[in-house]
């Protein structure tokens, strides 16, 4: 069990460009969810999926967001256009559909738009 | 609407304990859990409460009252390494609901 992984670890872009995310959850983990956190917050949820269905996603999620599951494996997180207000750190977790609602994290991807 | 209200910021000296509480009003309940979270690392998990009482592990106990929206985080014998942010979430369907979470120092 190699846990949640996400890649890169640090994005520093520059405002207007796109951005790209990675998150492989825990392999036997149906469930997917990407959370994103600022300084001082708690994580707050942006979507999540069941395989490679997106169940929910927030009304705080703009447009310039999207995220994708294509096989029920990873998950990629785009943001499109970035503003200096997207400098936070995204987080993934995973978990699996057995009555037990645990999540499991990954170490994040801090973005930083300047 | 969504609430989880917990302290800012709390500190405690080493060996002594401490108690974090949470309060919560929120649409749905599937239970609530309190995570550990360090500067610039993932949440980790501490423990997870869905009926009323206390649920004991290790060092770490965290009590649950759903009639009164309550729930609190008990830490005993506190190490310098338990300095960090503890974060109480509700299940909300299948989502977690985040306070902004408790900053915990710890000193000598």
């Amino acid at each position: 069990d190699t846990g949640v992984s996400q890649d890169p670890r640090h994005k520093i872009t520059k405002r207007g460009q796109n951005v790209t995310f990675r998150c492989d959850p825990i392999s036997e983990h149906n469930r997917l969810y990407w959370y994103r956190q600022t300084l001082g917050q708690g994580p707050e949820f942006l979507t999540y999926f069941q395989n490679e269905a997106q169940l929910e996603k927030s009304r705080l999620l703009s447009d310039r967001f999207s995220a994708e599951r294509p096989k029920g494996s990873f998950s990629t997180l785009e943001i499109q256009r970035t503003e200096q207000g997207d400098s936070a750190m995204y987080l993934c977790a995973s978990s699996t559909r057995t009555g037990n609602y645990e999540q499991y994290f990954g170490p994040g991807t801090r973005l930083t738009v300047t | 609407g969504q609430n989880i209200d917990q302290p800012t910021e709390m500190t405690a000296t080493e060996g002594a304990i401490v108690q974090i509480n949470c309060t919560y009003q929120t649409s749905g309940f599937n239970g609530l859990f309190w995570y550990q979270q360090h500067a610039g690392e993932a949440p980790t998990f501490l423990s997870y409460n869905v009926l009323d009482g206390l649920e004991e592990k290790g060092r770490f106990s965290s009590f649950l009252s759903r009639s009164k929206g309550y729930s609190y985080l008990l830490l005993k014998e506190l190490q310098m390494k338990d300095s960090a942010s503890y974060l109480c979430a509700v299940v909300n369907t299948d989502k977690l609901i985040f306070g902004t979470g408790t900053r915990l120092q710890v000193f000598p």
